[in-house]
């Protein structure tokens, strides 16, 4: 299975609402990660997990809240977001390599749109 | 560090051209290169990935690139363009290890019937 899964594919929520996003994979892989992508940009890494260890937080507000409950999941909690929020996030994973190239498996994304 | 420039923000071609989308990079290590796609509302697909070995390097459906260390340069290229290769293409440089994918700002390739 060489495929990265992601719910739902597409999310309208109020500024006050608590949603979540899901990403699921089952290639073994150790490194997952969490991107922003709005229109006609390239995505923005947000956060990567490790071993299911934070190791990176780009500087993403608070209001964004990772979470890694085990090596296969990765989801995103969202709480009091803003309109500028809506965007594309797209979840990747990889192996964690010392030496060799970081090859990502990208899902197909979460379209959110914050009224 | 590393930086990716990717030369033309949209390509045009007729189906049946060739294709050329232009990618020059600088890193202090020696890099990895990527090409992804994205169709519109998709997530990124792999095309293809140079990774110190063959510096001509075969992708999926059709496309290859060519690392040339001398222009800094991993331009990708298609002999015919179909209807279906229209999206966006992301050029990508990645350090050793898990560093941080670095975007190009992407290439629209549009495709005339």
């Amino acid at each position: 299975d060489t495929e990265v899964t992601q719910t739902p594919k597409h999310l309208v929520m109020g500024m006050t609402n608590k949603k979540s996003l899901k990403c699921e994979q089952h290639m073994g892989h150790r490194a997952m990660y969490w991107y922003k992508q709005k229109a006609k940009k390239p995505p923005e890494l947000m956060f990567v997990y490790s071993y299911e260890k934070l190791s990176i937080n780009e500087s993403v507000p608070s209001r964004f809240s990772p979470e890694c409950p085990n090596s296969s999941l990765l989801n995103l909690h969202l709480h009091a977001l803003q309109p500028e929020d809506s965007a594309l996030y797209l979840c990747a994973s990889s192996q964690v390599q010392v030496i060799l190239y970081n090859e990502q498996f990208f899902g197909p994304g979460t379209r959110l749109t914050v009224l | 560090a590393q930086s990716v420039t990717q030369l033309d923000s949209h390509v045009s071609v007729s189906e049946g051209t060739p294709v050329l989308l232009r990618c020059n990079y600088s890193s202090s290590y020696s890099p990895s290169l990527f090409w992804y796609v994205q169709h519109p509302n998709k997530g990124l697909q792999l095309l293809l990935k140079y990774t110190s070995a063959a510096t001509l390097v075969k992708g999926i459906n059709g496309f290859e690139a060519e690392f040339k260390k001398s222009e800094t340069s991993f331009h990708l290229t298609k002999p015919s363009a179909h209807m279906s290769d229209a999206a966006e293409y992301f050029c990508v440089v990645s350090g050793p290890g898990n560093t941080p994918l670095v975007f190009g700002k992407g290439t629209r390739l549009s495709v005339i019937a």
